[in-house]
């Protein structure tokens, strides 16, 4: 199974931050990377797929970057509505696998 | 508007079973995969299965094969999730979500929650 590394477990930000959390995957992985973040008792939303696409209605602070093994999710100008988890999720190979996930809190 | 909606979770007893269900509205439904994905109570977040849009193509994490099975009825617009030999370590929020090759689980339901419990 292809196991995704991500870093840090908790980041502590203020509004108006530039944060970045980063996914190793075990192997090549190509750009098959979808980042998601999750709100307590909430279901997870798609932020970004394939690399760096931005889902729909997401916005632009939001980007993503790699390919191949090491992946970065930066946000940049950090809004109040940014401090949750987020998770990578790796769907280029079942079973699909996601990372251990990363919880922006406030600092 | 695109929507999914999970049911049939509950309480159950180790050993027991429990079907879930997953109905969609709002999209061709013919068209989509849909995955299941769970997530225990204070942990992160874990692929469990998926069936292609034509159920031509099924697959399962390890830790669940030979005792869950997935499927869906198209002419219902609904993926199952059959839950066999349920196991204490199996509770968890029960997520289903839409997949089309890139794009990957862009709408997700609210999900059902699923207790194992003697």
């Amino acid at each position: 199974d292809t196991q995704m590394t991500q870093s840090p477990a908790t980041l502590s930000a203020s509004v108006g931050d530039r944060v970045t959390i980063t996914c190793r995957a075990s192997e090549s992985i190509s750009r098959w990377l979808a980042w998601f973040q999750q709100k307590p008792a909430k279901a997870p939303k798609l932020l970004i797929y394939r690399g760096p696409n931005l889902d729909s209605g997401v916005p632009s602070r939001f980007s993503g970057s790699g390919s191949g093994t090491e992946f970065t999710l930066t946000i940049t100008n950090l809004q109040p509505d940014d401090f949750a988890t987020y998770y990578c999720l790796q769907y280029n190979t079942y079973p699909y696998t996601f990372g251990q996930g990363t919880k922006v809190e406030v600092k | 508007q695109a929507q999914l909606l999970e049911s049939g979770g509950g309480v159950v007893q180790p050993g027991g079973s429990l079907r879930l269900s997953c109905v969609a509205s709002g999209f061709i439904f013919t068209t989509y995969n849909i995955h299941w994905v769970r997530q225990a109570p204070g942990k992160g977040l874990e692929w469990v299965a998926g069936i292609w849009y034509d159920g031509s193509n099924i697959q399962y994490v390890d830790s669940v094969k030979g005792r869950f099975t997935i499927s869906r009825d198209n002419s219902k617009n609904t993926v199952y999730l059959q839950m066999n030999s349920l196991r204490v370590n199996d509770t968890a929020a029960y997520y289903c979500a839409r997949d089309i090759g890139v794009v990957l689980m862009d709408v997700w339901g609210p999900g059902t929650t699923v207790t194992v419990s003697s």
